[in-house]
């Protein structure tokens, strides 16, 4: 079985924290992503990476960057968490021409107050 | 990317098939028919994809209209454990792109 596992639930942070949330996959995936999710929004895409040290931006990058040093583990930072970056952070991997078949972590649900 | 329509909500009984439908009536050629699902407070769970062929997996079957406009997922014996939001995506292709999830369609099997 695949895992995809979030280093959190749930977060609670103050406006202008730093945030880091670490995802790690156990299936040796080449290709991993951070999603948010929001209500009426569906998923959209923050950053994705196909390889060791690579990474591509998503189409909402604003306010994120990723870190992938370690091919099983794809990092996203908050420089400076704001309100609006509220939200569930989801994490996924896939293979390479497989990317139909997304597996997903449970989430993070990060509150900015 | 195709627009979709799902019911907001259907019921079925655990035993009984579960029988999803979506409607894509502006799907082009090359674009390709996806159902994942959430469960709640977990993230989306792929169940299955295809072009223009029915298709069958250990989870499900899909099937897809001869003019594509429209499709149908199965569940052919559904359990509790299958209640959950199910959505169907219609795109090209899914990598590096939004995973756009309309409402999808809240699935409550009852005992």
């Amino acid at each position: 079985d695949v895992k995809v596992t979030q280093s959190s639930r749930y977060l609670v942070k103050r406006t202008g924290e730093k945030v880091f949330l670490e995802c790690v996959q156990d299936m040796d995936h080449e290709n991993m992503f951070w999603y948010r999710q929001d209500p009426g929004l569906g998923l959209r895409l923050i950053y994705f990476s196909y390889d060791v040290k690579m990474k591509e931006k998503g189409d909402i990058p604003e306010g994120y960057s990723v870190s992938r040093e370690k091919k099983e583990r794809f990092s996203l930072i908050l420089e400076s968490a704001s309100t609006n970056q509220t939200s569930m952070y989801l994490c996924a991997s896939s293979q390479p021409g497989q990317e139909y078949e997304q597996y997903f972590g449970p989430g993070t649900r990060l509150t900015v107050t | 990317d195709a627009k979709t329509t799902q019911p907001t909500s259907m019921d079925c009984a655990e035993g009984r098939a579960a029988n999803l439908p979506c409607n894509h009536s502006t799907i082009s050629g090359n674009e390709y028919v996806y159902w994942y699902r959430q469960i709640h407070s977990q993230g989306p769970q792929y169940i299955i994809h295809g072009l223009k062929n029915n298709e069958t997996n250990e989870m499900a079957s899909l099937i897809i209209t001869e003019d594509r406009k429209s499709s149908t997922l199965i569940l052919p014996h559904a359990t509790l454990r299958d209640t959950a939001v199910y959505y169907c995506i219609v795109r090209r292709v899914l990598y590096g792109q939004n995973f756009v999830f309309g409402p999808g369609t809240r699935l409550s099997v009852l005992p």
